[in-house]
């Protein structure tokens, strides 16, 4: 079955440390993106990726990186300068030519 | 820049007690409406995509259609399992080049009580 898998579903960190969220598409997708969802606030682009190699920043970058090294996987690492890292976040893909986003199961991220 | 927003943010509906979400949304130039449902900490799963004012879709209790300025996700004779989040998202402007920004609203929270 086609679809984007995210790994793992429940993460927890301690203050500090840096963490890093697998996103990975068997979809033959171009373009994958990161979002953060938080309460009342709904879907805000952290990164996008629209081929491999190349990556742009979205709406709320800071203290986040992504590498795009393979179609198939769009890795984003939390870094600890994130002030906020507690989240859901959720990863999708979209073929280029295309505008419907798939979206992945998502991964819970608790700091302490 | 796209905006989209949809009301009422939370809605509370008895079993078979109808009723419409709203999504409105200003954008440069209509290029169709997104309507996806979200279950508590799952990915959003997607439902529907309008693409021109006039236009309906349905499946199963859900019914959406588009208007030029909004789109309404109508329940018919709801049941408790149709409980869940329903975002509706504007695609991007393919024209636009560069950035292909798809812009969510932040969702209506019904709650169907048997």
């Amino acid at each position: 079955d086609g679809g984007i898998t995210q790994s793992p579903k429940y993460l927890f960190r301690k203050e500090g440390q840096n963490v890093t969220l697998s996103c990975e598409q068997n979809l033959n997708h171009d373009a994958m993106y990161w979002y953060r969802q938080d309460p009342g606030q709904g879907l805000r682009l952290i990164y996008y990726s629209q081929i491999v190699n190349d990556f742009q920043k979205g709406d709320i970058a800071e203290g986040y990186s992504v590498s795009r090294e393979k179609k198939e996987s769009f890795p984003l690492t939390v870094t600890s300068a994130q002030k906020n890292p507690t989240a859901f976040y959720l990863c999708a893909s979209k073929d280029f030519g295309g505008t419907r986003q798939y979206f992945g199961p998502g991964t819970r991220l608790t700091v302490t | 820049e796209d905006q989209v927003t949809q009301s009422p943010e939370a809605l509370r509906l008895q079993e078979g007690e109808s009723s419409s979400l709203n999504c409105s949304y200003t954008v440069s130039g209509l290029r169709g409406l997104f309507w996806y449902r979200q279950d508590p900490g799952k990915g959003p799963e997607f439902l529907f995509t309008l693409y021109s004012a006039g236009e309906e879709k349905e499946k199963e209790r859900l019914k959406a259609t588009l208007t030029k300025k909004e789109s309404f996700l109508h329940i018919t004779a709801p049941k408790p399992e149709d409980s869940a989040t329903y975002l509706c998202a504007v695609p991007p402007d393919l024209n636009s080049g560069g950035y292909q920004k798809v812009t969510f609203g932040t969702g209506t929270k019904l709650q169907v009580i048997p």
